[in-house]
């Protein structure tokens, strides 16, 4: 039971380009999120899904794009990216049973440099 | 908007004295009231949670306390060692799909 893993660690980029960053759970969470930490900022919600097909925008979905097609699956891209999204991305999942609030698990992170 | 607000953003003490970290929030639908630890580097991870219908939880040298009257909760650490230096963020949620982080305390256990 790997928890929450995403690929890759670590990247590098150049502004314009594009990527995707994988997030995985095997855990048969219904809800899954991603944020982007800055220093100073906390975690700030960036697209979320409650199940596979749905997404939704989160505090600051600009530059992004998500997709949930598979429940295990959720995937982050950057279409062109922008200094401004260097940052540490965090995806997490939770359960997500109905009427029950629980807790988020976190993935390791993954840390963005555009130059 | 929801809201949590955290104070203080930094705190000092020394190996074996407590810390104290506030937060308040604005929802009060909120009902679940995790805390994580996130070690430099490292994934922020849950280290005690409360929720709306206990005033009060207490796990070995970690407490959380609620007040719901003041929308108010805080996490207590006592006999604090240098492993415990790390940001803490506090959350609410309110059952539905989004949780509210505070901004993050960072602390330092000085040895």
């Amino acid at each position: 039971n790997a928890g929450v893993t995403q690929t890759p660690k670590f990247r590098v980029l150049k502004t314009g380009q594009s990527m995707t960053l994988l997030c995985a759970q095997d855990m048969n969470h219904e809800y899954m999120y991603w944020y982007r930490q800055d220093p100073g900022m906390g975690l700030r919600l960036i697209h979320y899904s409650v199940g596979e097909g749905t997404t939704a925008k989160g505090e600051v979905p600009d530059g992004y794009n998500v997709s949930r097609l598979k429940k295990q699956n959720f995937l982050l891209g950057l279409e062109s990216a922008a200094p401004s999204q260097t940052s540490v991305y965090f995806c997490a999942s939770r359960l997500g049973l109905a009427g029950i609030t629980d807790t988020q698990y976190f993935g390791p992170g993954t840390r963005l440099t555009v130059l | 908007g929801e809201n949590v607000e955290q104070h203080p953003s930094t705190l000092s003490v020394q190996e074996g004295d407590s810390a104290v970290i506030k937060c308040t929030y604005s929802d009060s639908a909120s009902n679940y009231f995790p805390w994580y630890k996130q070690e430099l580097g490292k994934r922020p991870q849950l280290i005690i949670d409360i929720r709306s219908n206990v005033g009060e939880k207490k796990d070995q040298r970690i407490a959380v306390t609620l007040n719901k009257t003041a929308k108010h909760f805080s996490l207590h650490i006592t006999e604090t060692q240098p492993e415990d230096s790390a940001v803490y963020f506090c959350a609410a949620s309110t059952g539905g799909f989004k949780t509210i982080f505070g901004a993050g305390t960072r602390l330092f256990v000085k040895a």
